[in-house]
């Protein structure tokens, strides 16, 4: 069974860091990229980071371009997101996302994410 | 590109035919999937590519569109099916999600 759980999540000041971490069970982490979701309460979802199977290439949202970087340790089976720079507004449960890949022949492109964490909350303030 | 789900409130009963809009602010071809958010839950995936119904996913659930315009239709709710919807594009960076929209028991 595919599992992934994330941890790391808490309380943080503002300008503050926090890295949260996701481990994955049940299939081969090496073999697929992976996302990171957040949802700030009572509000939708928002995708911030994605990272290959190989760590690269790497892409984030613009709000957290330049404060947050995706990471992982395919040894490890486990996915990284190292939060810098906390401000009120980054205060979310963050969510680990599997990318459902598809092969057309030619190249690999992302359909879906097809496997979800239960989240881990990060709430910034003062 | 922006997503824009229609209606952001529905309300139904059990048994009701249902459907959801989600319109792009510019063609992602059929690069787009629907989510199902119950409270307190991760999302959970329910078609992909547009029209594709993911593994596991009950038949009532059904998508189609392609370009800018898509829909998520429910053919008969169940009572398990009143939750929050989301469709997600994955043509570009970033992969921007639709606002969402909240489906209620009348």
């Amino acid at each position: 069974e595919v599992q992934l759980v994330e941890s790391g999540g808490g309380l943080v000041q503002p300008g503050g860091s926090l890295r949260l971490s996701c481990a994955g069970s049940g299939f081969t982490f090496s073999h697929y990229s992976m996302n990171w979701v957040r949802q700030a309460p009572g509000k939708g979802l928002e995708w911030i980071s994605y990272i290959t199977n190989t760590s690269s290439p790497k892409y984030y949202a613009d709000s957290v371009k330049g404060r947050f970087t995706i990471s992982r340790d395919n040894a490890k089976n486990s996915l990284y997101l190292q939060m810098n720079s906390l401000r009120a507004e980054d205060t979310a449960v963050y969510y680990c996302a599997r990318a459902f890949d598809l092969w057309n022949g030619y190249y690999i492109y992302t359909v879906a994410h097809d496997y979800w964490g239960p989240g881990t909350l990060v709430t910034v303030s003062s | 590109i922006q997503l824009t789900q229609s209606p952001s409130f529905l309300s139904a009963s059990v048994g009701d035919r249902v459907t959801i809009t989600c319109r792009a602010s510019q063609g992602i071809s059929s690069y787009l999937a629907w989510y199902q958010q119950k409270a307190g839950k991760a999302p959970k995936l329910l078609i992909y590519a547009a029209s594709t119904l993911q593994s596991g996913v009950p038949s009532r659930f059904s998508g189609s569109g392609s370009g800018t315009e898509f829909t998520l239709t429910i053919s008969t709710l169940q009572p398990e099916d009143f939750a929050t919807y989301y469709c997600q594009q994955f043509n570009s960076y970033p992969r921007t999600f639709g606002q969402g929209t909240r489906l209620e028991i009348k």
